[in-house]
């Protein structure tokens, strides 16, 4: 069964980096486009970024573009999320996502990781 | 990038049908997904395009769209059914994801 865990989260002052791993499993990672989608406490779903199935293409939010930076390994079936200059307004829980279709992203979201919680704050 | 417009709050008697709605320019151009999430979990994807319905889910779920409203519609409501509601779909860019801010569906 296909499986996604996040991990990389935790608490971090505002202007240091952090990277989050989402470590995919029961499917063929290497054909599918994977995303991030990230939830602030109480509040709804925001998406984040998009990686296509081989890494060549990647979309981001305006709140985090110039700021992180999405990459995947697909030897590895690892999704990763680099986050730079972090703001308490990034602030959340991050989910990876999988794309329903395989290949290049048509931003339905079939299979979520359980989340992990990136906490801002001096 | 384009916006998508929810309803905070809907309720329904248990048994009944409710309809949540989504509104936004982008999907005049594209499909909408509708998520499920109760709280403490992950979303849960129950509806999709014009009309595709994942594995599992309960056919009480349906969906569809028109112009710019896309709409989840829950037939005979279960208790199981409380949560919030979330529809997703692209900008009129086409390469951003967007999510209505949610529906929180109470079941009386």
């Amino acid at each position: 069964q296909v499986q996604l865990v996040e991990s990389g989260g935790g608490v971090v002052q505002p202007g240091r980096s952090l990277r989050l791993s989402c470590v995919a499993s029961g499917f063929t990672f290497s054909t599918y486009g994977m995303h991030w989608v990230r939830q602030a406490p109480g509040k709804g779903l925001e998406w984040v970024a998009i990686i296509w199935y081989d890494g060549q293409n990647k979309y981001y939010a305006d709140s985090v573009k110039g700021r992180f930076t999405v990459s995947r390994d697909n030897s590895k079936s690892t999704l990763y999320l680099q986050m730079d200059s972090l703001r308490v307004e990034d602030t959340a829980v991050y989910y990876c996502a999988r794309d329903l279709r395989e290949w290049f992203g048509e931003f339905d979201f079939d299979h979520w990781g359980q989340g992990t919680l990136v906490t801002v704050s001096s | 990038s384009s916006e998508l417009t929810q309803d905070p709050a809907v309720s329904v008697a248990l048994g009944q049908t409710v309809r949540i709605t989504c509104q936004g320019d982008s999907l005049r151009s594209y499909d909408a997904g509708w998520y499920q999430q109760k709280p403490g979990q992950a979303p849960l994807l129950v509806f999709y395009g014009k009309n595709n319905r994942p594995s599992g889910i309960p056919d009480r779920f349906s969906g569809s769209i028109s112009g710019n409203t896309a709409s989840l519609t829950i037939t005979g409501a279960r208790a199981e059914d409380e949560a919030d509601y979330y529809c997703n779909s692209r900008d009129n860019t086409g390469y951003h994801g967007v999510f209505g801010g949610g529906t929180k569906v109470t079941v009386l």
